[in-house]
């Protein structure tokens, strides 16, 4: 069974300064992974994803994310914070047979000004 | 606009209530989710279907029901036998059944039991 790793429940970063949220990952087989960010109250909304190709992936709001295969991790990361991207941010990852989508317990970004 | 709309946004119900809350989506998305998230542990897995006529439970299915009878359609049911059901559920779809495509979210319903 797939599961996800995000070993800080907090990452706290200064306005422009660069971030990174860590994510681990184990799956059988290759990988598709997700990264996800959540404001309070709201539905989850998608940034990017790795499923082949290129090891760095570019997304939305200037994130991107590292697919390190022999470190299983998916690590995301922004060269410049904002305090708007202060959220949760939750790594999801399935397996290439088509198994539903297994997330982590999410990452709470605070940037601070 | 395309989307998921899940409502009602806010629930309040008594013990020992049936609840039921709705998932709309209008992507023509064949697979349909069931999240519940709870502080501190992410989302698990309630029920997916990803065709008319058929759902399968996920991690944490007991104390819950679902149907798929459309395919803009997945409502929830909270059932009494459901030990602890004060959440934020929500409700996500996807492109082309379970393979590659990202997962679409509704804005969540949270519900509490008084």
């Amino acid at each position: 069974a797939q599961s996800v790793a995000q070993p800080e429940d907090q990452v706290n970063v200064a306005e422009g300064n660069p971030l990174t949220v860590k994510c681990t990952y184990s799956v059988s087989g290759n990988p598709y992974l997700f990264w996800y960010v959540q404001y309070p109250n709201r539905g989850l909304q998608f940034l990017l994803k790795y499923i082949t190709g290129d090891n760095l992936v570019k997304g939305s709001y200037g994130f991107e994310a590292e697919f390190n295969k022999s470190q299983t991790s998916f690590h995301l990361k922004k060269p410049s914070a904002l305090v708007s991207d202060s959220a949760l941010y939750f790594c999801a990852v399935r397996d290439a047979q088509g198994t539903p989508l297994v997330f982590g317990k999410g990452t709470r970004l605070s940037v601070i000004a | 606009d395309g989307g998921i709309t899940q409502s009602p946004k806010y629930l309040f119900r008594k013990e020992g209530q049936n609840v039921t809350l709705s998932c709309e989506q209008n992507l023509n998305h064949d697979a349909m989710y069931w999240y519940r998230q709870d502080p501190g542990q992410g989302l698990r897995l309630i029920y997916y279907s990803q065709i008319v006529n058929d759902f399968q439970k996920g991690d944490i299915a007991e104390g819950y029901s679902v149907s798929r009878e459309k395919k803009e359609s997945f409502p929830l049911t909270v059932t009494s036998a459901q030990k602890n059901p004060t959440a934020f559920y929500l409700c996500a779809s996807s492109i082309g059944g379970l393979r590659g495509g990202e997962l679409f979210f509704g804005e969540g319903s949270r519900l509490t039991v008084l």
